[in-house]
């Protein structure tokens, strides 16, 4: 089954930008979407299809993705941006969702 | 705007079976995929599943397989995750989730290609005896 890889942890200062990875095979031939997760909060959507954003998410928040790594960037990041990030994809040869294991960003 | 609305906290004995419901309200229901995502404490995000009501057909993670249900009752706008065989590692918070998108997409034809952008508040399942 298809597999996503994440760092567990980044930290960064505030004011500073904030790169959050997201590993798998040929990833930049799939869709890759981003949730921020606040403790004891659901999940919510920060980045759609590798650089979308939905309404009401600041701009700040910015997606790429090409070969094997989607990338998540967080400029200016502030404490409020203090989250876990979950990178996820639709696997196309199982029809099921795959999430990322997690990265946890702290700012310093 | 749709919300999703669970039901209640749940305390289970090992061996046995939880059922979680899920209800759709302020928007359409049938064609969208449902998915049930669960997390464990202090761990990461784990997809079990999904249905898609006007089809009624669901979908299940290899790792759940034979020990999950999904279910969806179209007249009431609700879905349902049945878990069996309860062990103290299904400890968890359940959560559904759909796309704001309906409908399969375009690109893929699956209904599950989208992100989840509107998710229940949740449903912590204890399993203790």
């Amino acid at each position: 089954s298809y597999v996503l890889t994440q760092p567990p942890s980044v930290s960064v200062a505030p004011g500073q930008t904030a790169r959050i990875t997201c590993g798998g095979s040929y990833i930049g031939a799939k869709s890759v979407h981003w949730y921020q997760q606040k403790a004891g909060q659901a999940p919510v959507v920060v980045v759609y299809d590798d650089d979308d954003r939905p309404s009401g998410i600041p701009e700040r928040f910015s997606g790429s993705n090409s070969g094997n790594t989607a990338t998540l960037t967080i400029s200016r990041v502030e404490a409020g941006d203090e989250a876990d990030y979950y990178c996820q994809v639709w696997d196309s040869s199982s029809d099921h969702v795959i999430f990322g294991g997690g990265t946890n960003l702290t700012v310093l | 705007q749709v919300q999703l609305v669970q039901s209640g906290a749940e305390v289970k004995k090992p061996g046995s079976s939880v059922k979680v419901s899920c209800k759709a309200s302020g928007g359409t229901f049938s064609n969208y995929a449902i998915n049930w995502v669960r997390q464990a404490p202090g761990q990461g995000l784990e997809w079990m599943g999904g249905i898609v009501p006007v089809s009624d057909t669901a979908n299940y993670a290899q790792k759940f397989q034979g020990r999950v249900t999904i279910t969806a009752d179209e007249s009431t706008s609700t879905a349902y995750m049945e878990l069996s065989s309860l062990r103290s590692d299904d400890t968890a918070v359940y959560y559904c989730a759909r796309p704001g998108v309906g409908g399969p997409s375009p690109k893929s034809y699956s209904y599950y290609y989208y992100a989840l952008d509107v998710w229940g508040q949740g449903t912590t399942v204890t399993v203790s005896s």
